[in-house]
């Protein structure tokens, strides 16, 4: 079964590095997500690819946040420099089209540890 | 802005008791809504979506558009129904947010 898949699945950088996180979503899914999740809380909404566009990154802090899907297929994730509030789990997500009843399917995510 | 909530971070019941898990939307137009679910050490995963109207691991949701309220039921919970619960709005642009979740604890 076709999975999203998410590297690294732990990560522990100091603050003020950079840090990256890559995902490659199912074969054939057009639209990706990225999410980040503090600990408690609800998934929150980065960044939402539709191939290579991005149609949104209103959420995104865009001062050290980035993200790239250069061939619309998998996608980076980077934060530079890293705060120690960056410290989260980052979950990211592929669907087949936009909208409609479509399922989400998710990456088992990487968590991120600032020091 | 869209907004969604789910009011309880926690919901302890018994083995065979009911179950609700509540969650009310703030959205304009007309939103998808879906419930979706994570296990202890597995992935967040889709439970059901209202539109098909489908009863899943005997678990229902009922789309209440005048209190625009999507609450998740099931009749009689079981040990493994314990997780985490989110409720999640979408749009047609594709745009997917997440409520804060509900703990459910199913105790013996």
């Amino acid at each position: 079964e076709a999975e999203v898949a998410q590297s690294p699945r732990y990560k522990i950088t100091e603050k003020s590095q950079a840090v990256a996180f890559w995902c490659d979503p199912i074969s054939g899914h057009a639209t990706l997500y990225w999410y980040r999740q503090i600990l408690g809380q609800g998934p929150e909404l980065l960044v939402q690819f539709q191939d290579e566009s991005v149609v949104d990154d209103s959420q995104l802090p865009k001062d050290r946040f980035s993200a790239e899907r250069l061939k619309g297929v998998d996608s980076t994730l980077k934060i530079q420099p890293a705060e120690l509030g960056d410290s989260a789990m980052y979950l990211c997500a592929s669907r087949t089209i936009t909208g409609g009843l479509t399922e989400a399917f998710f990456g088992q995510g990487t968590r991120l540890t600032v020091v | 802005a869209q907004r969604v909530t789910q009011p309880e971070k926690l919901l302890s019941v018994f083995k065979g008791a009911p179950v609700e898990l509540k969650c009310n939307y703030s959205y304009s137009g007309s939103p998808e809504l879906f419930w979706y679910v994570q296990y202890s050490r597995q992935r967040l995963q889709l439970l059901l979506r209202h539109i098909s109207r489908e009863s899943i691991k005997g678990f229902t949701a009922d789309l209440n558009k005048g209190e625009t309220s999507f609450h998740l039921k099931k009749p009689f919970a079981q040990e493994e129904d314990s997780a985490m619960y989110y409720c999640a709005p979408g749009r047609n642009t594709g745009k997917l947010i997440f409520g804060q979740g509900t703990t459910l604890q199913v105790k013996p």
